[in-house]
């Protein structure tokens, strides 16, 4: 099993939609929590990090669940601009980031 | 330059020649990365710094070597290509202590 596992798509979703993806992670004792951004053949960006209580950027929340051990990513009111790969990462320390295989989000006029 | 820069941007190799991709940063970051990214597997941590002079094995280092010798270069170098590392690179770095960590640009490395 991954240790980090989530959905790869794609999800193709019409301009203004609401999309969520979840992640979850095996490693109990991972202390961080991260959604990279990745558009196609460019390098990966922070798009947020993750906390129990909730993390809001504009149309963007972040969620984690630690007895769960998963996180999730709700994207509302999706633009074309936000089509990019979502990359799920988790950290158990500083030099143990691992990250998820991505998940692949189209958003279509 | 500004951020972090690799070169080459691609590169097409035959196997058993060495070869050695290049990471720049100059945002005085004391931790350094070098990732894979394989089509279903996401990236891969292959070997990282914390610091100039000290190097660690990543998740899937075989093959690779490394070198900081100074803040701003973190080298990665294949001694003798395989097919099977064929790939694209990431280089990264980040502040010590925190956890976000900034890309490079990529190079995509073909072993034929």
């Amino acid at each position: 099993r991954k240790e980090v596992e989530q959905d790869p798509g794609p999800f193709n979703v019409p301009e203004g939609a609401t999309v969520a993806f979840n992640c979850t992670y095996s490693n109990s004792a991972s202390q961080s929590f991260f959604w990279y951004r990745q558009d196609c053949r460019k390098e990966p960006k922070l798009l947020m990090s993750v906390y129990s209580s909730g993390n809001e950027d504009g149309r963007i929340t972040a969620q984690l669940n630690s007895a769960s051990q998963y996180i999730s990513l709700l994207i509302r009111d999706s633009k074309l601009s936000d089509s990019a790969t979502y990359l799920c990462v988790v950290n158990t320390n500083n030099n143990d980031m691992r990250f998820g295989a991505g998940t692949r989000l189209t958003v279509k006029p | 330059i500004a951020g972090i820069t690799q070169a080459p941007t691609s590169q097409i190799l035959a196997a058993g020649r060495r070869m050695t991709l290049r990471c720049t940063q100059d945002m005085r970051h004391n931790a350094m990365y070098w990732y894979r990214q394989d089509l279903g597997l996401g990236l891969r941590l292959i070997h990282y710094s914390n610091t100039a002079g000290t190097t660690g094995k990543g998740e899937v280092p075989d093959g690779y070597s490394v070198s900081r010798a100074n803040t701003d270069d973190f080298p990665l170098t294949l001694a003798s290509a395989v097919p099977s590392q064929t790939s694209v690179y990431f280089c990264a770095s980040s502040s010590q202590g925190a956890n976000e960590q900034f890309f490079g640009p990529g190079t995509r490395l073909t072993v034929l």
